[in-house]
């Protein structure tokens, strides 16, 4: 069982609407949490990264944290075709632990 | 330039042929990953390195071995290529004071 979950899609919105990515971690000692997007072919990028519980919010992005449920999520906001990637989801318990990724969710937004 | 570099970025090669694929980075960053990438099981860590002398096996490590000749530099081998290898493989650093890593463009790598 991996220690971050998430479906991995694909997940479909329309243009314009919100897109909402979630992920579940069993490692209730992870600190840090991270969205990185990847498109077809290309390394991984950092998007957002989230230590707190409750909302950042960073442009269009805001991540969300609850370490009671051990949940964590991304919403996209006005969602543009361009946001087509596979968004994954990655814990840290810190010091010289290393990072833990989910599969990716693979988002779709349809024009 | 690129602050994280993969060589080759896409390599063939058959079954039983020793590969190296090498990473590269200009961040001055201390902790460097080897990570492989499947559909359907996401980025799996194969080798991570936190200095030069410090290298530790990651959860995929059996058919890889790795090298960090400097601290800009690391690299992993596959001694003798199996198909099951074929993958995209990533190189990653990280900064000491963060959690962020930050990723080369990948290796796309076949075994025929």
């Amino acid at each position: 069982q991996k220690e971050v979950e998430q479906n991995s899609g694909p997940l479909s919105v329309p243009e314009g609407a919100i897109a909402s990515l979630n992920c579940t971690y069993s490692d209730r000692g992870s600190q840090s949490f991270f969205w990185y997007r990847q498109y077809s072919g290309k390394s991984p990028e950092l998007i957002m990264s989230i230590y707190s519980n409750g909302d950042k919010e960073d442009g269009r992005f805001t991540a969300q944290l609850n370490k009671a449920s051990q949940y964590v999520s991304l919403l996209i906001r006005d969602s543009q075709p361009s946001d087509s990637a596979t968004y994954l989801c990655a814990g840290h318990s810190g010091g010289y632990q290393k990072v833990t990724f989910g599969i990716g969710t693979k988002l779709q937004v349809i024009p | 330039d690129a602050d994280v570099t993969q060589t080759p970025r896409n390599r063939i090669t058959k079954t039983g042929k020793r590969i190296m694929l090498e990473c590269s980075q200009t961040k001055g960053h201390d902790r460097m990953y080897w990570y492989r990438q499947d559909p359907g099981l996401g980025l799996r860590l194969i080798y991570y390195s936190f200095d030069v002398k410090d290298i530790n096996k990651g959860e995929i490590s059996d058919g890889y071995s790795v090298s960090r000749q400097a601290q800009a530099k690391f690299s992993l081998s596959l001694e003798s290529a199996i198909p099951n290898q074929t993958a995209l493989y990533f190189c990653a650093t990280q900064p000491p004071s963060t959690d962020t890593q930050y990723f080369g463009p990948g290796t796309r790598l076949t075994v025929l």
